[in-house]
């Protein structure tokens, strides 16, 4: 069975701060984490994917995340949050041969002016 | 910009009623999902096509079902429905390859089932 929790239900950050969302998951295999943003009233965004390789991935408009693999974790990351960065994100993953992606609950993150 | 356009984006039905929602995928992408997010929750996986043949589906029932057309365009049917089934329903498509490819969503459909 596969999971993914997002602790926080939301986070607050003052713009110019970094910030993080956090993510875990549990997956039988080898994981494909996913990062999303959602919009009020909008589809899901895509920001950036672990599939392989390094770590450290770098996904758009700044945000970037870190496997660890020994913690199960996929938290995403920006050095200095931006106003127009408040939004719904959404952690995800993916199984190893599954065809579907499960997504944690959410994350709301409000950058304060 | 995404590649992925749904209709209607909002849709008003009574219980009991019958929906139809549609998904044009951008060219290419042979495998389209669907998705239901109700009201505070993430997305839950419903169903996926590949070639026109569902190919994995997720713990929703029978009067959920699908359709996907040669032109990369799909269709989400529910029967019967329900006021649970309020939701936003979004469908996500992937070209065919490997694992590496993610998914394009689109912007959805508001459901509201009164």
């Amino acid at each position: 069975a596969q999971s993914v929790a997002q602790p926080e239900d939301q986070v607050n950050v003052a713009e110019g701060n970094p910030l993080t969302v956090k993510c875990t998951y549990s997956v039988s295999g080898n994981p494909y984490l996913f990062w999303y943003v959602q919009y009020p009233n909008r589809g899901l965004q895509f920001l950036l994917k672990y599939i392989t390789g390094d770590n450290l991935v770098k996904g758009s408009y700044g945000f970037e995340a870190e496997f660890n693999k020994s913690q199960t974790s996929f938290h995403l990351k920006k050095p200095s949050a931006l106003v127009s960065d408040s939004a719904l994100y959404f952690c995800a993953v993916r199984a190893s041969g599954a065809n579907n992606l499960f997504f944690g609950t959410g994350t709301r993150l409000t950058v304060i002016p | 910009e995404t590649g992925v356009t749904q209709s209607p984006t909002h849709l008003i039905k009574t219980r009991g009623q019958q929906v139809t929602l549609r998904c044009s995928s951008q060219s290419g992408h042979n495998t389209v999902s669907w998705y239901q997010q109700a009201l505070g929750q993430g997305p839950q996986f419903i169903f996926q096509y590949y070639r026109e043949e569902e190919n994995g589906r997720g713990n929703f029932p029978p009067r959920f079902s699908g359709l996907q057309f040669p032109n990369y365009s799909s269709e989400l049917n529910v029967n019967a429905l329900e006021l649970d089934d309020s939701a936003l329903y979004l469908c996500a498509s992937r070209p065919t390859g490997g694992v590496g490819y993610g998914y394009t969503f689109g912007s959805g459909t508001r459901l509201t089932v009164v």
